[in-house]
């Protein structure tokens, strides 16, 4: 199992460009998220899909959109990149309950530059 | 150490000595916490986890402790190695959803 995959790794962007980053799980889990990780400081919730066909709001949600395309698959979209928005992302999946409910897999990230 | 602006806490500690890293969590409602490990350029990596029941638990090499009446949690390391240089965070359920709360991250330095 590759377990959370992420594409690309490595962007850069001109500010006004926008591109989607790519995520994609093979452990069947239902909760996808997406986070950003600025320089000194934690994962902060972007957006996530508690389940195949729901999409809700995380901490920081301004100027990116998702789409849960299947079950295995969750993108994150920025229509009009950003200076401010120069982070890693990355995506992580999880599956409710069993032995450890909230543990979250991550992806390796995607490291995004916009200048 | 406190954290300011863009700077994370540091812990720099001897190989073979043992490694407490300490963490606040913010609502009291939380019932699970969950330690991750963060090695340079990779996603982060489950360590251990802890159910609000419980005030203690073991794993290879790590122990998580937890203090619910002044919402702290902590990880001890033994006989910390080169390879356990990382950021750790501590993260707290959101009884929101199956969301999960980041604390900042502490770095860990080991010096051989």
């Amino acid at each position: 199992n590759a377990g959370v995959t992420q594409t690309p790794k490595f962007q850069v962007l001109k500010t006004g460009q926008s591109m989607t980053l790519q995520c994609a799980q093979d452990m069947n889990h239902n909760s996808m998220y997406w986070y950003r990780q600025d320089p000194g400081m934690g994962l902060r919730l972007i957006y996530y899909s508690a389940s195949e066909g729901t999409t809700d709001k995380g901490e920081v949600p301004n100027g990116y959109n998702v789409s849960r395309l299947n079950k295995r698959e969750f993108s994150l979209r920025l229509e009009s990149a950003a200076p401010s928005q120069t982070s890693v992302y990355f995506c992580a999946s999880s599956e409710a309950g069993g032995i450890r409910p909230y543990e979250q897999y991550f992806g390796p990230g995607t490291r995004l530059t916009v200048t | 150490g406190e954290s300011v602006g863009l700077h994370l806490p540091t812990l720099s500690v001897q190989e073979g000595d043992n490694s407490i890293i300490n963490c606040a969590y913010s609502n009291s409602a939380s019932d699970y916490f969950i330690w991750y490990k963060q090695e340079s350029g990779k996603g982060p990596q489950f360590i251990i986890d802890i159910r609000s029941n419980m005030d203690k638990r073991q794993g290879q090499r790590v122990t998580v402790l937890l203090n619910k009446t002044v919402k702290h949690l902590s990880l001890q390391i033994a006989a910390t190695q080169p390879g356990d240089s990382a950021v750790y965070f501590c993260a707290e359920n959101s009884r929101n959803g199956n969301k999960l709360v980041f604390g900042a991250g502490t770095i860990l330095r080991v010096k051989s």
